[in-house]
Order: C-alpha cells, then structure tokens, then sequence
C-alpha cells in the first residue's frame, strides 16, 4: 500500500523560508520519480517541482526557479521541498505526488494528503 | 507550455445519466515515438486529493470502475462517465505529461441534477 505524508506546513511571512517533507511507504522510494503538487486555495492543480528517482535530474515551473528546491534522501524514503523567497502567491495546498512507473515522469499515480502553507504578514 | 482547456466549467446531470467532459491541449500529445498519448484524468473529491482514474488517454487505473472511460487522440480527448453515481460528484482534471512543465486543465466541477 503506498503512503505519503506531507509535513512542514504553516504559516510564513512574505520573503521568508520553509522546508516541506513528505515521508513515503509502501513502495520501493529509490524507483520512482516523485514531484510536489500545489492547489491554491479554490483553485486548480499547478505541478511545482520534479525531481528523478536518484535525484540526478530535477525540473521547475518557471514561477518556482530559482526560489525552490526539491531533494530526497532516499536512505530515509524521503521527499523535501525548500521554498525560499515565499509570496503571497504562494499560499497553497502542497501535495506529494508518486510517479506511476519507473519509466514515464509526470504521470501522478498516487498523492498525499497534502500539507497547507499560507504565507502572510 | 501545453495548455489544458477543459468544457465545461461545470456540469449537472442526473444520477444514472451521461456525464462527458472535454479536454483539449495547445499542441500535440500523441508521440510518435511509441504512438501513445500522455494525457491523464484526476478525480478530487472534496477534501480530498486528486486519485489518478485514466492514463494514455484510455487506460483505466486499477480499481477505477468501468463506467468511466477516455477517449481521444492528439489534442482532443473526452472523459465520460457512462452512468452517473452519487459518488462520482467531484472535479475532474485532464493532465498532459508529454513534457514539462507538466500541466493540468482549469478542472469541471460535476454535481448532480
């Protein structure tokens, strides 16, 4: 059964850091591609980041450059996102997301809970 | 970037009834490489995550039942539920992952009539 638990959230001023987890079970972590998902507050779904299953190659949406960073630790069976430079656009649900397969990236086979980050002064 | 339209916003239909949901992207997403298109359907239930239904446009993901299908090729693909049940209220988004960054449609919000 695959299982990912996003932590890390809150509340955060504008221009400040916060660093999410999520800590994945279920499955064999070091296989698969993993990203982070985030839906705004009564809006859609905006993919953030990707990252590949031994974290040689990593991708961003253009609104996240520069600012985040994904890794993993794959001997813990965990995914981070560091988000520098927060602003109120920001302000989302973020979910860890599960490649389905080993071979084709972008394709969310299974997703967190999610974990809420609101940045506000 | 790929851009995800979908049609419409949001739908009503009556328990029992057809639901079917458009999806239509900038460009192509059928490779030609392995002739498959990439372009996933999403349930999300409120409060809840999105649950991956349909893959390749047509592959239903297991456990998901076999009253929602896909269809389409290309740039223009068709979600339909073949018998609305009262669980199924949700919103639905396509999804290209064809290339990054990998994006998603505005999303049809489905309620019952």
């Amino acid at each position: 059964q695959v299982y990912l638990e996003e932590s890390g959230g809150g509340v955060v001023q504008p221009g400040r850091s916060l660093r999410l987890s999520c800590a994945a079970s279920g499955f064999t972590f070091s296989n698969y591609g993993m990203h982070w998902v985030r839906q705004a507050p009564g809006k859609g779904l905006e993919w953030v980041a990707f990252i590949s299953n031994d974290g040689s190659n990593e991708n961003y949406v253009d609104s996240a450059k520069g600012r985040f960073s994904i890794s993993r630790d794959n001997s813990k069976n965990a995914l981070y996102l560091e988000m520098n430079s927060l602003r109120g656009e920001d302000t989302a649900v973020y979910y860890c997301a599960k490649d389905l397969g080993t071979v084709t990236s972008g394709l969310f086979g299974y997703w967190g809970q999610g974990t809420l980050v609101t940045v506000s002064s | 970037d790929i851009v995800m339209t979908q049609s419409p916003d949001s739908l009503a239909v009556s328990l029992g009834e057809r639901a079917t949901i458009k999806c239509k992207s900038s460009q192509n997403v059928l490779s030609s490489s392995n002739n498959k298109n990439y372009l996933a359907w999403h349930q999300q239930k409120p409060g809840q995550p999105p649950k991956l239904l349909i893959f390749w446009a047509s592959t239903r993901e297991s456990g998901v039942p076999d009253r929602f299908s896909g269809s389409g090729s290309g740039t223009d693909f068709t979600l339909t539920i073949s018998s609305l049940q009262a669980e199924d209220v949700a919103v639905y988004y396509c999804q290209q992952y064809y290339g990054t960054p990998f994006t998603f449609g505005q999303g049809t919000k489905l309620e019952i009539k």
